[in-house]
């Protein structure tokens, strides 16, 4: 079974752009989550989709949005990038029901100069 | 105050020894506990899953959760230089939402 894909795996933009990362979950999973990881904050859960509904939210400013496709495929947008969002962003595919075990992507690393 | 603590290493072992990976984490309501692996410039890895108290056994690695302690536990025998990585403990936050620890950093040396 094909793992979790992530696309672009790097990308580079400048400050006050907006970008948008792509996610294809594990076949027949339906949930994805998002998550930044940075060396100073570590790893930070951004949002979870679930048949196209956000069913949880983290600690995020309104500029950090999602959404998920009938496909199970997600997206992330980030609009007025700033430097501090320099990171890796990860999404982690799941059944979407039970005890939540999650498979991650290979990430995006995302550089704002 | 952290939810998921870990001791950031590095921990140092010698090879065939075993490591010891330890995370405390301060929700009480907490059902599902997760240990993953992250190679420096990969992604975590799911290595081991855990929800009742006591011990869980897969291959070389051992998890342990004592729920009334807020404890979890990692276990690796016969630690090998390739088992060298970080360890992140993650605690259920709800809706498949992951709460991490800033992970353990292990060095097995030959």
């Amino acid at each position: 079974k094909a793992g979790v894909t992530q696309t672009p795996r790097y990308l580079i933009k400048t400050r006050g752009q907006q970008v948008t990362l792509s996610c294809s979950p594990i076949s027949g999973h339906r949930s994805v989550s998002w998550y930044q990881q940075t060396p100073g904050q570590g790893l930070q859960f951004l949002f979870e989709y679930f048949s196209e509904t956000q069913r949880n939210k983290g600690n995020f400013p309104g500029r950090f949005s999602g959404r998920q496709f009938s496909n199970s495929r997600s997206e992330m947008n980030v609009s007025t990038l700033e430097l501090g969002d320099s990171a890796l962003y990860l999404c982690a595919s799941s059944l979407g029901r039970g005890r939540g075990e999650q498979y991650f992507g290979p990430g995006t690393r995302l550089t704002v100069t | 105050q952290k939810e998921v603590e870990q001791n950031s290493g590095p921990l140092s072992v010698p090879e065939g020894a075993i490591a010891s990976l330890n995370c405390t984490y301060s929700d009480r309501v907490s059902q599902s506990f997760f240990w993953y692996r992250q190679y420096s410039g990969k992604s975590p890895e799911l290595i081991m899953s855990i929800y009742s108290n006591g011990d869980k056994e897969d291959g070389r690695f051992t998890a342990q959760l004592n729920k009334a302690s807020q404890y979890v536990s990692l276990l690796i025998r016969d630690s090998q230089p390739s088992d060298s990585a970080t360890y992140l403990c993650a605690v259920s936050g709800g809706y498949n939402k992951l709460i991490f620890g800033a992970g353990t950093r292990l060095a097995v040396h030959p």
